[in-house]
């Protein structure tokens, strides 16, 4: 069974800063997919960012990258100049690829606080 | 519509009572997911649907629970003699249908918040 682990329930970092949030995973598989996820207050999920386990070069989307570690099964999300509008719960997830349902398996999240 | 809706936004339930909960997700998208969050925690997965065959409800909790997407659009969530264990957030997500191997993102409803008292 795959597993998802955040062991940072709760994150706080000053405007224009950077800050990495903390994923590791437990899986026997070879394809498959890691995501991060943005939920703010008002619920909606969002995508932020996601990497294909068989890349070895890690995403990039403008404010937000990840550090990729196969090998020690982890995925750690960086976001630089954090504005206010980053304030939300942050959860880590994984997919299986190779055609499978594509159900995602999510982290505890970690609620992360933009101080002006 | 331009995202996935889900309704009502808020539901209160007696103990034992029937809900039943709606989810419309992007027209054209292929597969749905229905999830429950507990609070503080992050989204389990309940049922996943491809067009209106049910394919997986591996994470139904128990025959309580039942889904439903008669002609592949929209789906409802139903539980029957509700329990405060079943308080959380449902949430719905849909996304396209790709070639095997490949994944299509999921795109998240604003979900249903459910209190049974």
């Amino acid at each position: 069974a795959q597993t998802v682990t955040q062991s940072q329930p709760e994150m706080s970092v000053q405007e224009a800063e950077t800050v990495t949030l903390s994923c590791t995973y437990d899986t026997s598989e070879n394809n498959y997919y890691l995501f991060w996820y943005k939920q703010p207050p008002s619920r909606q999920m969002i995508l932020v960012i996601r990497q294909e386990a068989y890349k070895q070069q890690n995403a990039t989307e403008n404010r937000f990258s990840v550090n990729f570690q196969k090998a020690a099964k982890s995925f750690s999300l960086k976001i630089s100049d954090s504005q206010l509008g980053d304030t939300a719960m942050y959860f880590c997830a994984f997919t299986r690829g190779g055609g499978a349902t594509n159900k995602l398996i999510f982290g505890t999240g970690t609620l992360l606080a933009v101080q002006p | 519509g331009a995202g996935v809706s889900q309704s009502p936004r808020y539901k209160v339930a007696k103990r034992g009572q029937d809900v039943a909960l709606r989810c419309d997700p992007i027209s054209g998208h292929v597969s749905l997911f229905w999830y429950q969050q507990a609070l503080g925690q992050g989204p389990e997965f309940l049922t996943y649907f491809q067009n209106e065959a049910q394919l997986d409800k591996s994470g139904l909790p128990s025959d309580r629970f039942f889904a439903e997407r008669p002609e592949g659009s929209v789906s409802t969530l139903k539980i029957q003699r509700t329990q405060q264990e079943d308080s959380a957030v449902y949430l719905c997500a849909s996304s396209l249908m790709g070639l095997a191997g490949s994944y299509n993102e999921q795109f998240f409803g604003p979900g249903t918040r459910l209190t049974v008292l």
